[in-house]
């Protein structure tokens, strides 16, 4: 069964800020990874994606990927109060074309 | 930029019903999805197509449920004999490619809200 775990939070922080989000994944044979932000009853929208050991930077965002550790994480800097949603990492498992998701870690930005 | 667009946005129907949720995938994309998400819960997979045959399903994704491209720009997904635990958000997505760096992320679009009283 492929897991992939994220704290639900809440994860509060003030305007500024940065937010740190983090995803976990149990298949070994992951290949591919996405954050995506899914407003209260909108859907998914990609925000980064990352196949590669290390960081990947986009603007305000940074995903960074460990394999040996099965960890992916998303930095959000100076975060806003528009940031305020729920983020959701989704991995892509080798020989499948399918994404397999987390909960989700609901941001909340305060002004 | 392109997207992909879902109609209807919300539909209301009886246990017992038949739903069918219709999609307009990205253009050029060739591979196509479902997902659903139930109230309150994670995005869960149903199933995707490829080249107009189900390339990989869910256990969700049972007798009750069938997809269709009937033509060259739609992709339907028909629920038959709709259950109150259908009721959910129904996602359409599509991709360019279904693996590797290049052209495998997988868009989607705005929902299809199901409420089955």
């Amino acid at each position: 069964q492929k897991e992939v775990e994220q704290n639900s939070g809440p994860l509060s922080v003030p305007e500024g800020a940065i937010a740190s989000l983090n995803c976990t994944y149990s298949d070994r044979g992951s290949q591919s990874f996405f954050w995506y932000r899914q407003y209260s009853g909108k859907s998914p929208e990609l925000i980064m994606s990352i196949y590669s050991n290390g960081d990947k930077e986009d603007g305000r965002f940074t995903a960074q990927l460990n394999k040996a550790s099965q960890y992916v994480s998303l930095l959000i800097r100076d975060s806003q109060p528009s940031d305020s949603a729920t983020y959701l990492c989704a991995v892509k498992n080798s020989g499948y074309s399918t994404l397999t998701f987390g909960k989700g870690t609901m941001l909340l930005v305060s002004p | 930029e392109p997207e992909v667009t879902q109609t209807p946005s919300h539909q209301v129907t009886q246990m017992g019903q038949e739903v069918i949720l219709r999609c307009v995938p990205i253009s050029n994309h060739l591979y196509f999805y479902w997902y659903r998400q139930i109230l309150g819960q994670k995005v869960e997979f149903l199933v995707s197509f490829y080249n107009n045959e189900i390339s990989e399903k869910s256990e969700i994704f049972d007798d009750q449920f069938s997809v269709e491209r009937p033509d060259g720009s739609n992709f339907t997904l028909k629920i038959r004999s709709t259950k109150l635990e259908d009721s959910a958000m129904y996602f359409c997505a599509s991709s360019l490619a279904p693996r590797g760096p290049s052209g495998n992320t997988i868009y989607f679009g705005e929902g299809s809200w199901l409420t089955v009283v």
